[in-house]
C-alpha cells in the first residue's frame, strides 16, 4: 500500500539554525499538507500547498517557515531560523482531492530546537 | 470557531471489553469526520471516516464509529479491544477549505 515518507526521523538543532523536513506524497496525489504536534498538545494544521503554491495556511505559518516542491516526489518544510518553540513532531499528509477527502499522514519527523 | 473536543484524556480498559471514545465538534455544518490511531513512534493512521449517507461507518480493526448530528458527536466503539489497540487516538474534522482540526487526542490503555 502507498504511504507518505519522511526523512529524517529525528533531528536535532540550535536554535537560529535553518532546517529542512522532507517528505515523499502519494505518487498521484494533488495536495500536501504539513501539520505539527508539540510534545502533549494537539496536531495543528500549518500549511496545505496544490499546483505549486500554498492554498490555505494557518496563523503558525510565519515568515518563518515555507514549503516547496523542488521536484515531482518531493515535498519541503523549511524553518529560516528555528526557535525553541518550534520543537515538535512534524507531520506530512497527501490527498487526491481537496473536497473532504482523506488526508493520508506520513510518521513524523521529531524536531529538537536547543 | 471550529472546535473538536475529546473529553477524555486518558482511557483504561481491560483485554476483552468493549470500548467507547468520544468526539464532539462545534459549528454549524456538517463536517467530514475522521479517526485516526497513533502508535508510539509511529505516524498517524486512518481507522475510519464519515462523509455522507449512513451515520454508522465501519473501519479497520474492528473499529466503528457513528455520527449524530443532534449531539455533534462522532464517537468511536469497538465491542472487544485487544491488547494491540493501545494507543494514542485522534478524532478530525473537517469543514471548509483543506485543513483538518484535531482533537487532543484520547490515550488507550489495555490492561490484560
Amino acid at each position: 500500500e502507498p504511504e507518505v515518507t519522511q526523512t529524517p526521523s529525528h533531528q536535532v538543532t540550535q536554535m537560529g539554525q535553518e532546517v529542512i523536513l522532507r517528505c515523499v506524497p502519494i505518487s498521484n496525489h494533488l495536495y500536501f499538507y504539513w501539520y505539527r504536534q508539540i510534545l502533549g498538545q494537539k496536531v495543528e494544521f500549518l500549511v496545505s500547498f496544490y499546483n505549486n503554491e500554498i492554498s490555505e495556511k494557518s496563523e503558525i505559518f510565519d515568515d518563518q517557515f515555507s514549503v516547496e516542491r523542488p521536484d515531482g516526489s518531493n515535498f519541503t518544510l523549511k524553518i529560516r531560523s528555528t526557535k525553541l518553540e518550534d520543537s515538535a513532531m512534524y507531520f506530512c499528509a497527501s490527498s487526491d482531492l481537496a473536497v473532504g477527502e482523506t488526508q493520508y499522514f506520513g510518521p513524523g519527523t521529531r524536531l529538537l530546537v536547543l | 470557531a471550529q472546535s473538536v473536543t475529546q473529553p477524555d484524556i486518558h482511557i483504561t480498559v481491560s483485554e476483552g471489553a468493549s470500548l467507547e471514545l468520544r468526539c464532539n465538534y462545534s459549528y454549524g455544518a456538517t463536517p467530514y469526520l475522521f479517526w485516526y490511531v497513533q502508535s508510539p513512534g509511529q505516524g498517524l493512521q486512518l481507522l475510519l471516516k464519515y462523509f455522507s449517507g449512513d451515520t454508522l461507518v465501519q473501519g479497520i480493526k474492528g473499529f466503528e464509529a457513528e455520527f449524530k448530528r443532534s449531539q455533534s458527536s462522532f464517537n468511536l466503539r469497538k465491542p472487544s479491544v485487544h491488547w494491540s489497540d493501545a494507543a494514542e487516538y485522534f478524532c478530525a474534522v473537517r469543514w471548509t477549505g483543506n485543513q483538518f482540526y484535531f482533537g487532543t487526542g484520547t490515550s488507550l490503555t489495555v490492561i490484560p
